[in-house]
């Protein structure tokens, strides 16, 4: 069962606007991460966020964590039609040894960014 | 794609035939994943290995079968390829050791007719 679920499923934006992308999960995380999916090509990491993180930034990215709700976002501010891609949140479980190493994947967002 | 890659990278086969997919890393990293993409469903996670001969199963293992012999690859074996078994399949390493982000390989295209 997915651990992850991506709200919306698509988004389609004009370029220089921002794209957020929430993410909602079950049980107890060690991190959450998200990675981006160019068509026909292996997902790529983008960022990790830790349970004990409320907000992080990388570049354009800015991601929250709220595990009071268990769910996380993704804003990519001033999109680019490069930013044209479906992304995916993925989510650690809290335990220990080596479980904690799988990945739980959500179902991912297309999001379209118009020139 | 972080010293990783995947073969073949498309297939076409027949149900009943037995199939492996190889994934080969450069990287020297603990962790292998194999996993399938279908539409409507995300990544699921079939198999993963922990290091050498050590393997664990993932959400969707039935009619899969894998193997580690050296670090750096892991098979994914079909025993009897099915319809359902139609699917994009990648495979992720990470480090472990703290380290939780994984890297994919470009993924292979099975078809099984």
């Amino acid at each position: 069962s997915q651990q992850g679920e991506e709200d919306p499923q698509a988004l389609s934006i004009q370029e220089g606007e921002n794209a957020t992308m929430n993410c909602s999960y079950k049980t107890s995380i060690n991190n959450l991460q998200w990675y981006r999916q160019n068509s026909g090509r292996g997902l790529v990491h983008l960022i990790l966020i830790r349970s004990n993180e409320r907000e992080k930034h990388s570049g354009r990215l800015r991601v929250t964590l709220d595990t009071s709700k268990k769910s996380s976002s993704l804003l990519i501010t001033a999109s680019r039609a490069a930013d044209t891609a479906s992304y995916f949140c993925a989510t650690a479980p809290l335990i220990s040894g080596g479980s904690n190493y799988k990945l739980t994947f959500g179902k991912g967002t297309l999001l379209t960014v118009n020139p | 794609d972080a010293g990783i890659t995947q073969s073949p990278r498309h297939k076409v086969t027949e149900t009943g035939t037995p199939v492996t997919l190889r994934c080969h890393q450069t990287e020297n990293h603990r962790y292998m994943y194999w996993y399938r993409q279908d539409p409507g469903h995300g990544l699921r996670l079939i198999h993963y290995s922990y290091g050498v001969k050590d393997t664990d199963k993932g959400e969707v293992s039935d009619g899969y079968s894998v193997s580690r012999s050296k670090t750096e690859d892991f098979l994914l074996t079909l025993e009897s390829a099915t319809s359902s078994q139609t699917s994009v399949y990648f495979c992720a390493i990470s480090p472990g050791q703290g380290v939780y982000e994984q890297y994919f390989g470009p993924g292979t295209r099975l078809t099984v007719t």
